[in-house]
């Protein structure tokens, strides 16, 4: 089974400053037949059920903000917020889903 | 838009069964695989089991295999999980969730169903 390591598990980040939460796998999650990572990031706020970000470990949704990036590639992957808001107070998470599926322990972001 | 509304959950004693219903609208059911994903209080995201399309494919958690099964009418636009020999650390909020194809992403989740294994 593929696991998912995250660090940090907590954050405080000023408004305004970056933050960056990273994701390893135990195994590549690069696909060479179609060189796609198979990674998504998912935020979940506070008594609310998560929401998707980013697909393919750098491929936005559509409707979330560009302060949200991904990158990364093979077992390394990061999730980057330019300029934190209020509102990006969650808990984030990375999932491959390369062979079957497996979420990250989480990140929890907080304002400093 | 799309949405997932959970049902079915409650409180079962170890050892007891439970069948969760998940009602969706919103999108063409047939075309979508349909997961279930679950939270124990205070902890992170545990993948359950996926099931295909047209139900034909199921794969699940080894931590639910042979205990736990998936299934779906399209018919009626419902997703079932049922939940035998259940133990106390089955507790947890159970989502219904919706990928856009199998062993993809997943884009929308409902908001949950709590189920508590408890004597």
């Amino acid at each position: 089974d593929i696991v998912m390591t995250q660090s940090p598990d907590s954050l405080a980040v000023s408004l305004g400053e970056r933050a960056t939460i990273n994701c390893k796998s135990s195994q590549t999650l690069l696909y060479n037949s179609n060189n796609k990572n198979y990674l998504a990031w998912y935020q979940q706020k506070a008594g609310q059920p998560p929401k998707l970000l980013i697909s393919w470990a750098s491929t936005r949704e559509s409707g979330v903000p560009d302060r949200f990036s991904g990158s990364g590639s093979g077992t390394d992957f990061t999730l980057t917020i330019s300029s934190l808001q209020a509102e990006d107070v969650a808990v984030y998470y990375c999932q491959q889903y390369y062979s079957s599926y497996t979420f990250g322990q989480g990140t929890k972001l907080e304002i400093k | 838009q799309v949405q997932l509304v959970e049902s079915g959950g409650g409180v079962v004693q170890p050892g007891g069964s439970l069948r969760l219903s998940c009602a969706a609208s919103g999108f063409t059911f047939s075309n979508y695989p349909l997961h279930w994903v679950r939270q124990a209080p205070g902890k992170g995201l545990e993948w359950v089991a996926v099931i295909s399309y047209n139900g034909r494919k199921d794969y699940y958690a080894d931590s639910v295999k042979g205990r736990f099964t998936i299934s779906r009418d399209n018919s009626k636009n419902t997703l079932f999980l049922q939940m035998n020999s259940l133990r106390a650390e089955d507790t947890a909020l159970y989502y219904c969730a919706r990928g856009p194809n199998i062993l993809w992403w997943i884009d929308y989740w409902g908001q949950g169903t709590l189920v508590t294994v408890s004597s």
